[in-house]
């Protein structure tokens, strides 16, 4: 697969559920994106991973949101205790890294939904 | 914290008339990009400018960045249907790991 793959492409869950969102970047991406897009609306940024680097959690709202990259490929977006605000698509990019932010592939995303 | 806007918010033109969505950011960027994202899709990135005055073209977007690296522009040319899509500025403050993604232009192109 050439590019940034997601899944699932669609959860529904009950508020209070625990979910975990799944990002498979480009090969040879080093550095990842966490974004959410609610409806209608622009990308807020979650959280960046770069190589082996401590991620910049600065994004996420609150401390129900976490993430993770194991191996430097794959990452699991958590959010535990859903509320309904947490409903939106949620979009993984990867990219090289450079100097400057390099061009960012997206992956289709994950539209949450909380009952 | 660093905001960037976009105006305007919705724009309809007839197919075959310009368009231009203007991106204005709180501080100065080292670099900002475009993308764009057609209805139910992801986004797709365009261009990417760094120099303080910088115009890129192509075909018939012209993308330009200013001088004091606070605000850029994306001007299309002849819209055609396939433009339709929503067009984000995304600028990255010098230092900063991520981008600050504009709050978008939705076009709509009327055949």
């Amino acid at each position: 697969g050439a590019g940034v793959s997601q899944s699932p492409s669609n959860k529904v869950t009950e508020k209070g559920k625990d979910v975990e969102l799944r990002c498979d970047p480009i090969s040879g991406h080093t550095a990842l994106y966490w974004y959410r897009q609610s409806l209608g609306q622009g990308l807020e940024f979650l959280i960046y991973f770069q190589g082996n680097s401590a991620p910049d959690k600065s994004g996420l709202p609150s401390d129900r949101f976490s993430a993770e990259r194991t191996g430097g490929s794959v990452s699991t977006l958590t959010i535990q205790r859903t509320q309904q605000e947490d409903s939106a698509v949620y979009l993984c990019a990867s990219s090289l890294f450079g100097r400057d932010i390099q061009p960012q592939h997206f992956g289709d995303g994950t539209r949450l939904s909380i009952l | 914290g660093q905001q960037v806007m976009q105006i305007p918010q919705y724009q309809h033109v007839q197919e075959g008339e310009d368009f231009t969505t203007y991106c204005n950011s709180s501080t100065t960027l080292s670099n900002i990009q475009w993308y764009k994202q057609r209805p139910g899709g992801h986004p797709v990135f365009l261009i990417q400018l760094v120099k303080s005055g910088e115009v890129k073209k192509q075909k018939r977007l012209t993308f330009q960045f200013g001088e004091a690296k606070k605000n850029s522009s994306l001007h299309i040319t002849a819209t055609q249907t396939t433009d339709v899509g929503t067009y984000f500025c995304a600028g990255q403050q010098t230092g900063a790991n991520n981008l600050f993604f504009g709050t978008g232009t939705r076009l709509t192109v009327i055949p």
